[in-house]
């Protein structure tokens, strides 16, 4: 069976820019979460998404912005970039019942740099 | 605040001696405790996992244990081996939720 696949692996991008990152989730898993993971804040929840709707929704301006397709496919966008964007971002798939009946299985993540 | 402390930061074990890392959480609503394994390039993956209904869950080399009056937990790595070197994360969520609380990790490196 095929892991989360992120694409792409490496994005370098200009601050003001936008961007948008793309998940694959593992076949059959409803459910995707995207966190951020940086040095000085570690690992940190953006967002959930299950069938298509957001479930929940961490600590993040309203700059980082993401959806699902009907496919259980995920993107997330992060607009107006600043310098402080620059981490790796992560995106998780699961069936969909929470983390303590149906853990989280982590893609190897998209590294953003913002220069 | 939501918050999960874990310690040490970083931990230097020789080959098949003891791996000891804690954590510490505030929230009494968490009732899932995971703890992650991430080597470098890769994303993090889940290593062993306790509810708060057990002081104690083993896994082969792996062991949590878990106080809930103190609201702490530990991941212990017996006969600790080169390959296990990696960052190790601890987290808190309620079960029924995907939002985990991470600590801020430990890198911990096994010398032979």
């Amino acid at each position: 069976k095929a892991g989360v696949t992120q694409t792409p692996r490496y994005l370098i991008k200009t601050r003001g820019q936008q961007v948008t990152l793309s998940c694959s989730p593992i076949s059959g898993h409803r459910s995707v979460s995207w966190y951020q993971q940086t040095p000085g804040q570690g690992l940190q929840f953006l967002f959930e998404y299950f069938s298509e709707t957001q479930r929940n929704k961490g600590n993040f301006p309203g700059r980082f912005s993401g959806r699902q397709f009907s496919n259980s496919r995920s993107e997330m966008n992060v607009s107006t970039l600043e310098l402080g964007d620059s981490a790796l971002y992560l995106c998780a798939s699961s069936l969909g019942s929470g983390a303590g009946n149906s853990p989280l299985h982590f893609g190897n993540g998209t590294r953003l740099t913002v220069t | 605040q939501q918050q999960v402390k874990q310690s040490p930061q970083s931990l230097i074990v020789q080959k098949g001696g003891i791996s000891i890392i804690n954590c510490a959480y505030e929230n009494t609503a968490f009732d899932y405790f995971p703890w992650y394994q991430q080597f470098p390039g890769k994303g993090p993956a889940l290593l062993i996992a306790i509810r708060p209904d057990v002081s104690e869950k083993k896994e082969g080399r792996f062991t949590i244990s878990f106080n809930k009056s103190a609201k702490q937990f530990s991941l212990h790595i017996m006969d600790s081996q080169p390959g296990d070197s990696a960052t190790y994360f601890c987290a808190a969520s309620g079960a029924g939720s995907y939002q985990l609380t991470f600590g801020k990790g430990t890198k911990l490196s096994v010398i032979p």
